[in-house]
């Protein structure tokens, strides 16, 4: 049973537009989120995150937006770059990030065209 | 600073075989965590550890083992291999208290033939 859910396996974007990057969750406990990007032959190489107490946080072109009745978080990246292409894991945590294990989604693989 | 680092890079072995995987944390980390990763897939979480002592574990069964050193650095150790056991394994680490993610190494490619 997935607990984390990224429906969309892959994403094209042309370079300058916004990339929008969806999660489903299904476990009331989790009350905490990160993205990760990760290119080939890498680790996973975290992005942004945001606690449930807050429904978005902002780091530069990344904006991480949460909705908790809905269970559902998006990652807007603006503009996309061509470096941006890449697979895009979103996760969850019932507990501190740095503490508790992390729940994976399947990955989003995000191709920005020039 | 050194990231987290991850030995070996890449690895082949045969079923029934046992295979020992080592990962350091980053510098000033304490915890370490294990994932699993299959072609297609997100990471699966395989255990934490925290004080050399096993904190968490996820849906693995026992060949899946793990150690961790005062150093904090950690191994991981799968015995009696199979076939579904290739993967990605990758180690993450963090702050016990007060972390605000998980830090990955670049992850051991392990073939099991």
């Amino acid at each position: 049973d997935q607990q984390v859910k990224q429906n969309s396996p892959s994403l094209s974007v042309q370079e300058g537009r916004i990339s929008i990057l969806n999660c489903d969750y299904t476990n009331s406990m989790f009350d905490y989120f990160l993205w990760y990007k990760k290119y080939p032959a890498e680790g996973p190489t975290f992005l942004i995150s945001i606690s449930s107490i807050k429904d978005k946080n902002e780091d530069g072109r990344f904006t991480v937006f949460l909705n908790k009745s809905a269970k559902h978080l998006s990652l807007h990246i603006v503009p996309s770059q061509p470096g941006d292409s890449a697979v895009y894991f979103c996760a969850a945590s019932a507990g501190g990030a740095g503490s508790y294990q992390l729940t994976f989604g399947k990955g989003t693989k995000l191709s920005v065209i020039p | 600073d050194a990231g987290v680092t991850q030995s070996p890079t890449h690895l082949i072995k045969t079923r029934g075989q046992q295979v020992t995987l080592r990962c350091s944390p980053k510098s000033g980390h304490d915890t370490v965590s294990w994932y699993q990763q299959a072609l297609g897939q997100g990471p699966q979480f395989i255990f934490q550890y925290y004080e050399e002592e096993e904190r968490q574990r996820g849906n693995f069964p026992d060949r899946f083992s793990g150690h961790q050193f005062p150093n904090y650095s950690s191994e991981l150790n799968v015995n009696a291999l199979l076939l579904g056991d290739s993967a990605l394994y990758l180690c993450a680490s963090s702050l016990i208290i007060g972390g605000e993610t998980q830090y990955f190494g670049p992850g051991t490619r392990l073939l099991v033939l």
